[in-house]
């Protein structure tokens, strides 16, 4: 079955520093990849999305993430963290031919000053 | 342009009662869906429509209907509630055609507490 894996619930970062969240998934054919933001008490937000061509893939608020088939993964790293970015972040693959997308289960970002 | 809009916010019901949660996009858009947010499990589908007149389950439909009379239009019913269904739900909308590859618009979420 296929089935999306952040294996962080939470992560701190202190602010200027980078970072990385993980997404691992599992699904036989070419994924449609994205990553959405999630601030409190607010609907998700779309950041990037992968569905071929580059394996880098650019987003908004200085995001970017990786493809690689080979691991299954979809990484979102922001090479310096803002106290804005504080938020949950979902990684999230579409099924090919349907209508359904399904998420992880997310990763808590907190920034710390 | 609102984009994706629900009602309520917030809502508390006892055990067993009904209601139904509203969504409505201005967006023309052909596809909506149901989400459930729960901790540690990310968004779970519920129901999900691509068109008026046409809707098919998601992955946890149980204790909910749906219906969809206009494009605009997506409202969430729960015919008798139950704690189980305390979550919060979202609503999203998004165009059908190359849908595997668009991204959805969310709505601002209705936190349902049931007692």
């Amino acid at each position: 079955a296929q089935s999306v894996t952040q294996p962080d619930i939470h992560i701190t970062v202190s602010e200027g520093a980078s970072l990385e969240l993980r997404c691992n998934y599992s699904y036989g054919a070419t994924p449609y990849l994205f990553w959405y933001v999630q601030s409190p008490g607010q609907g998700l937000q779309l950041l990037l999305k992968y569905f071929s061509g580059d394996t880098l893939v650019q987003g908004i608020k200085g995001f970017e993430a990786e493809f690689k088939r080979s691991q299954s993964s979809f990484n979102l790293r922001k090479p310096s963290v803002h106290w804005s970015d504080a938020a949950e972040y979902f990684c999230a693959v579409a099924l090919t031919g349907g209508f359904k997308t399904i998420f992880g289960a997310g990763t808590r970002l907190f920034v710390k000053a | 342009n609102a984009g994706v809009t629900q009602t309520p916010k917030f809502q508390v019901l006892k055990t067993g009662q009904s209601m139904t949660l509203q969504c409505a996009q201005d967006m023309n858009h052909e596809y909506m869906s149901w989400y459930r947010q729960d901790p540690g499990m990310g968004l779970r589908l519920i129901h999900y429509s691509v068109g008026a007149g046409i809707t098919d389950q998601g992955e946890v439909p149980n204790g909910y209907n749906v219906s969809r009379s206009t494009t605009e239009d997506f409202p969430l019913r729960l015919l008798s509630a139950a704690p189980s269904q305390t979550s919060v739900y979202f609503c999203a909308s998004s165009p059908v055609a190359g849908l595997s590859y668009n991204e959805q618009f969310f709505g601002p979420g209705t936190r349902l507490t049931v007692l």
